[in-house]
């Protein structure tokens, strides 16, 4: 199957700093990617779905100008959580498709802790 | 609103038993559904596709399909402990898109 990747695994920062996650596809092109917020015990909710070459679109309640998206090439899309708070802790996953209709390939995610 | 509705469990059963895992969906036109495993800590991984009426079977899994009552199953046979974990049911909604359901939390008991 196609591989997605995620960087870094695991992130540790200060209150107040912005941390920026990536999402690359190896082995295939992505024209879309979504990301995803995991808090423990919880389900996998859907933040937002990246566009190669135009804006995200963001899903109700998820606040655009915290959680920037960019998706600059068929194979990258990045999300910074700028100026994060203990609250923005938890597990970032990004996926993306093959082929629409087709199974949503997973990257091994980032876990994110504010101090 | 397309949805995507599992029992959230925990499903718990016996070492060796067959585990029966539900999902249901509400938009009729849905052509592909999928179930993926995600242990905990983990992202999630497919376990099965499918995309017509009727069962389709890999190895200890068989996942069976129903649109004509909106439903989706995931049976899991001769369950190991190694099986506990979140089982997610997924529905594409569309272009890119997937709907995945809450999940089910599955506990094999040695």
């Amino acid at each position: 199957g196609a591989v997605v990747s995620q960087h870094p695994s695991w992130v540790i920062c200060k209150s107040g700093t912005s941390v920026k996650i990536e999402c690359r596809s190896l082995d295939f092109q992505a024209t879309t990617m979504f990301w995803y917020r995991q808090f423990p015990k919880q389900s996998l909710m859907l933040m937002a779905t990246s566009n190669e070459g135009s804006k995200a679109t963001y899903e109700q309640g998820v606040e655009k100008d915290k959680f920037l998206i960019n998706h600059a090439s068929l194979t990258l899309s990045t999300l910074t959580v700028t100026s994060a708070h203990p609250e923005d802790s938890s597990f970032y996953i990004c996926s993306a498709p093959v082929r629409q209709g087709e199974t949503q390939y997973f990257g091994p995610g980032t876990r994110l802790l504010v101090l | 609103q397309k949805e995507v509705e599992q029992n959230s469990g925990p499903l718990s059963v016996p070492e060796g038993a067959i585990a029966s895992l539900n999902c249901t969906y509400s938009d009729r036109g849905s052509q592909s559904f999928f179930w993926y495993r995600q242990y905990s800590g983990k992202s999630p991984e497919l376990i099965m596709s499918i995309y017509s009426n009727g069962d389709k079977e890999d190895g200890r899994f068989t996942a069976q399909l129903n649109k004509a009552s909106q439903y989706v199953s995931l049976l899991i046979r001769d369950s190991q402990p190694s099986d506990s974990a979140t089982y997610l049911c997924a529905v594409w909604a569309g272009g890119f898109k997937t709907i995945f359901g809450a999940g089910t939390r599955l506990f094999v008991k040695a």
